[in-house]
């Protein structure tokens, strides 16, 4: 069965600074990751996706993510945050049979000016 | 296009009542899924349909029943509710599970008394 692993339920950081969101997966079969956002009030949207090839995946806002086989990692990343990037980060996880996604718990990224 | 749509959006129920939540998708998408978010736990998977006439129970299950009469519209119905069904519930629709992107409607904040 797959699961997802968020590593950090909040992470604070302050305007401008470097983020990375952690997320490790479990899976026994070739997996799909996504990451989607949360902002307040709000249902999700996705960020971005990996389905094959390039390992690096760039999404909206800035946002990337890579892919790490062997670490089964697929951790999210922004070079610069800003204050409207403060909402809740889900990773998620499918594969190629006809079973629902799994999500991890969330991070709750808080950017303080 | 109206995407995913939730009804209602606010609901207060004594325990034992009964309730329906409402998610109808105008995309075709096959696949709809209903998500329940309680702080710290993330999105729970409650039931999903991978086409009309077709529902699985996901990972919580109990106390919600779903059917798929039509491709369009897929309601959760609470049969006696619980304080423990306070919650966020989301509908979500994708073209198919997997690899495929999930729409998310905006949410129905349900308390029960």
């Amino acid at each position: 069965a797959q699961s997802v692993t968020q590593l950090d339920s909040q992470v604070p950081v302050f305007e401008e600074a470097p983020v990375e969101l952690r997320c490790n997966y479990s899976s026994s079969v070739s997996v799909y990751l996504f990451w989607y956002v949360q902002y307040p009030n709000q249902g999700l949207q996705l960020l971005l996706k990996y389905l094959s090839g390039s390992t690096l995946v760039k999404g909206i806002n800035g946002f990337e993510a890579e892919f790490n086989k062997s670490q089964t990692s697929f951790h999210l990343r922004k070079p610069s945050v800003h204050i409207s990037d403060t909402a809740e980060y889900f990773c998620a996880v499918g594969d190629s049979g006809n079973t629902p996604l799994v999500f991890g718990k969330g991070t709750r990224l808080s950017v303080i000016a | 296009n109206a995407g995913v749509t939730q009804t209602p959006k606010f609901q207060v129920l004594k325990t034992g009542q009964s309730m329906t939540l409402q998610c109808a998708q105008d995309m075709n998408h096959e696949y709809m899924s209903w998500y329940r978010q309680d702080p710290g736990m993330g999105l729970r998977l409650i039931h999903y349909s991978v086409g009309a006439g077709i529902t699985d129970q996901g990972e919580v299950p109990n106390g919600y029943n779903v059917s798929r009469s039509t491709t369009e519209d897929f309601p959760l119905r609470l049969l006696s509710a619980a304080p423990s069904q306070t919650s966020v519930y989301f509908c979500a629709s994708s073209y198919g599970s997997g690899a495929n992107v999930l729409t998310f409607g905006a949410g129905s904040r349900l308390t029960v008394l």
